[in-house]
């Protein structure tokens, strides 16, 4: 069956600080990987993509890290600020028997900022 | 501004009625998708789209009903045989089912059954 696992379930953090969030999964056979960020209420937003040949990704202050080997991933926020404040999902792909791409979501890292 | 509208934003439904979550985009997207997010779950599929006049089966379809008459139209009704609607409700679109391309979100539907 597959899976997404994301740790930590929450965090907390201080203004300015780094925090590195943490996705391992379990889906096969893979084609790529892609991190959300979602405020409360509110619908996801795309972050990255990584495929399996690539080992990082960046978007501002979001660096995305893939290790297609051991099947983990890594979130990696610089000088957090308070509109980082969301929950961040890990999505990974998988292409089925028939060639569609199925995706699979995990329950996400709820990461607050504090001033 | 182009992206994916969703409403009502809040629905309370009573006991038996059915109800319909609006999905509109103007992306000019081909594939459309409904989801479905539950505290401490992940996102799981509804029903979604690739093209006009077609639509198959999520993981989670029964109880629920859509139509693809147009390409940026993708609706969902919450019938009473769905169980447990209490749910905030995610619509997405991307240009064609190809592996790797973006997905879009909508800002949600929150559905209360009262």
């Amino acid at each position: 069956k597959n899976q997404v696992e994301q740790s930590p379930q929450s965090l907390i953090i201080l203004e300015g600080k780094n925090c590195t969030l943490q996705c391992n999964y379990t889906v096969s056979p893979f084609s790529n990987l892609r991190w959300y960020k979602q405020d409360t209420g509110r619908g996801p937003v795309s972050l990255t993509i990584m495929t399996f040949s690539e080992n990082t990704k960046s978007n501002g202050r979001y660096t995305a890290t893939l290790d297609a080997d051991t099947k983990q991933s890594s979130l990696h926020i610089t000088a957090s600020q308070l509109s980082d404040s969301a929950s961040y999902i890990c999505v990974v792909s998988a292409i089925s028997n028939f060639g569609n791409e199925k995706l699979t979501f995990g329950t996400g890292t709820r990461l607050t900022i504090i001033p | 501004d182009g992206g994916i509208t969703q409403s009502p934003k809040y629905l309370f439904r009573k006991e038996g009625q059915n109800v319909t979550l609006s999905c509109e985009q103007n992306l000019n997207h081909d594939a459309m998708y409904w989801y479905r997010q539950d505290p401490g779950q992940g996102l799981r599929l509804i029903y979604y789209s690739q093209i006009v006049n077609d639509f198959q089966k999520g993981d989670i379809a029964e109880g629920y009903s859509v139509s693809r008459e147009k390409k940026e139209s993708f609706p969902l009704t919450v019938t009473s045989a769905q169980k447990n609607p209490t749910a905030f409700y995610l619509c997405a679109s991307r240009m064609g089912a190809i592996t790797g391309n973006t997905i879009y979100f909508g800002e949600g539907s929150w559905l209360t059954v009262v």
